[in-house]
């Protein structure tokens, strides 16, 4: 079993619409949740960082954390066709090593 | 603005030939750079850690004497593919912590094709 599972999509949704991406995992040292926004050819951009459990919000993305159940989400409002990107959910205890997940290939249609 | 530089942003060589790529942290000093390699709609993948001043740690699976870091300034890290072959061609992006180990910023990448 992965350390971090995350459906790779992809998924295609309408200008506007609410996107939900999710990451479950299994080991629960875990305590520092981030989500990354990469482009095409591109590293990795910092989205969103989450410590423990609870919610984050900043603008259009808010990033759900619930340790209990080992699931994290990351949520964007009113999506914007320059949101088109994939997504990847990373996570690490108390070291440095961030483990990451797939990846989700998000297509905003105008 | 972009915080950690890779170069060369794209490589092309020739099978057996080593091939250098630099990360640099560009405002800021790294103690610790990482690096990753990306194969196509996979994740990233932790290679080494690199320490400066101090030898890198490879992941279980590296061979640390075909990939060699050097970590040799506060700004600086290399990775040197040595004796390229076609199965190295992939993305290696690098990043670094900035304000603290969650606050971790990558370089732009730098895709390898080897021939």
């Amino acid at each position: 079993q992965k350390e971090v599972e995350q459906d790779p999509g992809p998924l295609s949704v309408p200008e506007g619409a609410i996107v939900s991406l999710n990451c479950t995992y299994s080991n629960s040292a875990f305590q520092y949740f981030m989500w990354y926004r990469q482009y095409s050819r591109k590293g990795p951009e910092l989205l969103m960082y989450t410590y423990s459990s609870g919610n984050k919000e900043d603008g259009r993305f808010t990033a759900q954390v619930d340790k209990s159940s080992k699931y994290i989400s990351l949520f964007i409002r009113d999506s914007q066709p320059s949101d088109s990107a994939t997504y990847l959910c990373a996570m690490r205890t108390g070291a440095n090593n961030l483990f990451f997940g797939t990846g989700t290939r998000l297509t905003v249609i105008p | 603005g972009a915080v950690v530089s890779q170069h060369p942003s794209r490589v092309i060589c020739k099978s057996g030939t080593s091939v250098k790529i630099e990360c640099r942290s560009l405002d800021f000093q790294a103690t610790t750079m990482f690096w990753y390699r990306q194969f196509p709609k996979q994740s990233l993948m932790l290679m080494a850690t690199s320490n400066e001043g101090s030898k890198a740690t490879y992941e279980q699976g590296v061979e640390k004497d075909k990939f060699l870091i050097n970590h040799a300034s506060l700004t600086l890290s290399t990775l040197t593919v040595t004796s390229a072959h076609p199965e190295d061609s992939s993305f290696y992006i690098c990043s670094a912590p900035r304000q603290g180990p969650s606050e971790q910023y990558f370089g732009p990448g730098t895709r390898l094709t080897v021939t």
